[in-house]
């Protein structure tokens, strides 16, 4: 059961302009969210996150917004550069059994390809 | 430098060898896990060790066979694998929600 769904598997923008990046979840338990950016034969580094006790979250060129009542966020990125093309992935975190830790469910990821 | 660090980046294996994927973080953290990602599909969890101890297998089969030391250092040993099996192996450690990935392991099974 995908708990994390990114329905668009790819997008394409000119360098610029503003990248959304949407992201869908079903559990109602998740309380915090992250994006990954991952890179060919890369593992994924940490963009940005966000908490369920807020609505939005900004750093630099990327914010995240969070829409808990439709359970859904996205990523603006703006203004797009050639260097953002990657695999955006987006993550929930819940606690492993046992409750010490947490492991994240991933969706399936969005390629995003900025052209000059 | 990601904190994370494996080896090798690349393996080729026959479907009869035995091999190890070694996985160390640097990060002082207290959870380590496995990722496989294989083409077209999500990242999918397949094992997490908390304070050394796994806590998680997620129905991966025997032939994949986890293993723990301590805290920094994190295996995942191969046996008889299958060509399905070919994938990216990525190991992640994590002190609270957020995890730290590293470059992966590109396995390839022939």
């Amino acid at each position: 059961d995908q708990q994390v769904k990114q329905n668009s598997p790819s997008l394409s923008v000119q360098e610029g302009r503003i990248s959304i990046l949407n992201c869908d979840y079903t559990n109602s338990m998740f309380d915090y969210f992250l994006w990954y950016k991952k890179y060919p034969a890369e593992g994924p580094t940490f963009l940005i996150s966000i908490s369920s006790i807020k609505d939005k979250n900004e750093d630099g060129r990327f914010t995240v917004f969070l829409n808990k009542s439709a359970k859904h966020l996205s990523l603006h990125i703006v203004p797009s550069q050639p260097g953002d093309s990657a695999v955006y992935f987006c993550a929930a975190p819940y606690p492993n059994s046992g409750g010490s830790n947490y492991k994240l469910t991933f969706g399936k990821g969005t390629l995003l390809t900025v052209n000059p | 430098e990601t904190g994370v660090t494996q080896t090798p980046r690349h393996l080729v294996m026959g479907m009869t060898n035995k091999k190890s994927l070694k996985c160390e973080q640097h990060l002082g953290h207290n959870a380590m896990y496995w990722y496989k990602q294989s083409a077209k599909k999500p990242l999918e969890l397949m094992f997490v060790y908390s304070l050394e101890e796994r806590v998680e297998n997620n129905s991966v089969p025997s032939r994949f066979s986890p293993e723990c030391p301590n805290s920094s250092h994190l295996f995942l040993h191969l046996h008889t694998l299958q060509p399905e099996d070919s994938a990216l192996y990525l190991c992640a450690s994590s002190q609270d929600r957020e995890a730290f990935f590293g470059q992966g392991t590109r396995l390839t099974v022939v």
